[in-house]
């Protein structure tokens, strides 16, 4: 399997605060990552497919890049809705593969 | 309005059957794949398997291969997932999802996921 690795695991953040989330592939995937957020007690909701599109309705304050097998997820100018786990996701394999999450706190 | 609405929690005993439902609307239920995850409590997200509810295609992941039953009824736009026998380590959230795109497909929309505890 496809190992997914996220830094930090958790990170302390205020409102107004741009943020980077990291994740790197185990061995190359193109551009098949997503990127998910999940809030506590709810379904995870899909904000970035093939490594920077965003999914409809996503605000542009999220935003995906990709050098290689090192991913990155920026945030902008943190909302308090932000605050939450995110996830990133290879599915270039028959098995997709999560990373660990990262969760974003409130500073 | 693309929506899954997934059936209610359930607490069940170790060896007992169990199937849960995720019901799909707002699109054409047989051309996309749906896929369930699990996320162990306090835990992260974990692939189960996949489904084409259009032809009954099915893939497990190697770790669920045999553990459960991913099936569908495309004439009621729902999918399954059951167990035969359930152990304590299945109690999770199980979340259907389902996948858009055509060669290499990602998830776009979530079911709101259903607790599952067993437990004597």
């Amino acid at each position: 399997d496809i190992q997914m690795t996220q830094s930090p695991s958790s990170l302390s953040a205020s409102v107004g605060d741009g943020v980077t989330i990291s994740c790197r592939a185990s061995q190359g995937i193109g551009n098949y990552l997503a990127w998910f957020q999940q809030k506590p007690g709810q379904a995870p909701k899909s904000l970035i497919y093939a490594a920077s599109s965003l999914r409809s309705g996503v605000p542009s304050r999220f935003s995906g890049s990709a050098s290689g097998t090192d991913f990155t997820l920026t945030i902008t100018s943190l909302q308090p809705e932000d605050f939450a786990t995110y996830y990133c996701q290879q599915y270039n394999t028959y098995v997709p593969t999560f990373g660990q999450g990262t969760k974003v706190e409130i500073k | 309005e693309v929506q899954l609405v997934q059936s209610g929690a359930e607490v069940k005993e170790p060896g007992q059957s169990l199937k849960i439902s995720c019901k799909g609307s707002g699109y054409s239920f047989t051309s996309y794949w749906i896929a369930w995850v699990r996320q162990m409590p306090e835990k992260g997200l974990e692939w189960m398997g996949i489904i084409y509810p259009g032809d009954s295609d099915t893939r497990y992941s190697p770790s669920f291969q045999g553990q459960v039953t991913i099936s569908a009824d495309k004439s009621i736009s729902t999918a399954y997932l059951q167990w035969s026998s359930l152990k304590a380590s299945d109690t999770a959230m199980y979340y259907c999802a389902r996948l858009d795109g055509i060669v290499k497909p990602s998830i776009d929309y979530w079911g709101q996921g259903a607790l599952v505890t067993v437990s004597s």
